[in-house]
């Protein structure tokens, strides 16, 4: 069964370093999402990307975030100068089109 | 602004005892009401979409309805297989593939 993954599952970074997180969305899927979960609250959407362009953006996604899709297969999240406050577990998820999104096993960055 | 409520915010069930999961949401022009299982240290995992105020959808011992205000999730004789987070969101009003979610309801069945 067809499923979206992430690399790395664990990130341990200095504040003001960068780091991109990567995915590889489902083969036949065209749009893409990244989501984050700070520990014991709510899935929080960032960002949504289609045609090679971001469709939309919530507030948290500032100018110290960029999303990216390089090649054909991969996905990816860059924070410029990471904060304290950016730890969280960093989920990318895929969608043929306005149906479910299926979520990735997800990445956890801890910014010290 | 689209919200969404879970409630309650944990149950503890015995194996073989049924129960429901309440979503409220308020959203402007729903395009899909969801629902999710999430392990820990997991991504959300898709169970459910719901489209329209009485629309119903199963899956083993999960069931999903939706109307104008609510969803809920009915689990019939669960078990401890069947403990996790449940998750539901939205997507609708302006934004086209958002999902706006609630804080889920930690389910914990004992055997």
């Amino acid at each position: 069964e067809p499923e979206v993954t992430q690399t790395p599952s664990h990130q341990v970074t200095q504040m003001g370093q960068e780091v991109i997180l990567r995915c590889v969305p489902i083969s036949n899927h065209l749009y893409f999402y990244w989501y984050r979960q700070i520990l014991g609250q709510k899935v929080e959407f960032l960002v949504s990307f289609y045609n090679n362009e971001i469709s939309e953006k919530s507030e948290i996604f500032d100018d110290q975030f960029s999303v990216e899709r390089p090649d054909g297969s991969n996905f990816t999240l860059k924070i410029r100068s990471t904060k304290l406050e950016d730890s969280a577990m960093y989920f990318c998820a895929s969608s043929e089109s306005s149906g479910p999104q299926y979520f990735g096993p997800g990445t956890r960055l801890l910014v010290l | 602004e689209d919200q969404v409520t879970q409630s309650p915010e944990a149950l503890r069930l015995q194996e073989g005892e049924s129960s429901s999961l309440n979503c409220s949401y308020t959203v402007s022009g729903l395009r899909g009401l969801f629902w999710y299982r999430q392990d820990p240290g997991k991504g959300p995992e898709f169970l459910f979409t719901l489209y329209s105020a009485g629309e119903e959808k199963e899956k083993e011992r999960l069931k999903a309805t939706l109307t104008k205000k609510e969803s809920f999730l009915h689990i019939t004789a669960p078990k401890p297989e069947d403990s996790a987070t449940y998750l539901c969101a939205n997507a609708g009003g302006t934004s086209y593939g958002k999902l706006t979610f609630g804080q889920g309801t930690i389910l914990t069945v004992h055997p």
